[in-house]
């Protein structure tokens, strides 16, 4: 079944810095949203964006979806140790956050 | 509100054998959905129901069946267990097209 192209599978990155991860499709989704998700935990909403073009900021965490609908990405800037974790991105062909289709996830490390 | 929950929360399973995962949500949403997590993948749907009485398949629905009859449960439904349904099942709730809300998991282990 089709997944969404998440990338970096991985980062490995000292307390502090800022991080960038997004999120490809070959096909246009109409709704894109980021999760994170702890150990042992189920995925948590992180930003929810509905239009193309729209950049969204929770806090520390800033979201764009794209303009041609078949990509998105998140910023979280001056990292924390909380930050830990795995993040997904999860798009839906449909206008709203239903029958989602996620990515591979992006595990984050951070370095004291 | 307790949210979103799931039991039970760990559970083994032989082949061949039935079980039922159950999920309940107190937010009154008339969307729910499941999703199965395998190692180094997202999320994948199971099935959905957009209100009591109506279901549909999603992306990997075979060898589960549901049904909703209540708008506050969603129960899934393992007729005869296979080592491949090994996986981590997670429940999700929504209000209208609103973000979906998940549940802690069950963690299924099929030998």
């Amino acid at each position: 079944g089709q997944q969404l192209n998440q990338s970096p599978q991985s980062m490995f990155i000292q307390e502090g810095e800022d991080v960038s991860m997004n999120c490809t499709s070959s096909s246009i989704f109409n709704t894109w949203l980021w999760y994170k998700q702890d150990p042992g935990e189920g995925p948590v909403l992180l930003i929810a964006l509905y239009k193309a073009g729209e950049l969204t900021s929770n806090g520390r965490l800033t979201a764009q979806f794209g303009i041609t609908r078949k990509d998105s990405f998140l910023n979280i800037s001056a990292s924390i140790p909380s930050d830990v974790g795995i993040y997904f991105c999860a798009g839906s062909r449909i206008q709203g956050a239903q029958k989602l289709v996620f990515g591979q996830g992006t595990r984050l490390t951070i370095n004291p | 509100n307790a949210g979103v929950t799931q039991t039970p929360k760990f559970q083994v399973l032989k082949t061949g054998q039935s079980m039922t995962l159950q999920c309940a949500q107190d937010m009154n949403h008339e969307y729910m959905s499941w999703y199965r997590q395998d190692p180094g993948m997202g999320l994948r749907l199971i099935h959905y129901s957009v209100g009591a009485g109506i279901t549909d398949q999603g992306e990997v629905p075979n060898g589960y069946n549901v049904s909703r009859s209540t708008t506050e449960d969603f129960p899934l439904r393992l007729l005869s267990a296979a080592p491949s349904q090994t996986s981590v099942y997670f429940c999700a709730s929504s209000s209208g097209r609103r973000e979906q809300y998940f549940g802690p998991g069950t963690r299924l282990t099929v030998t």
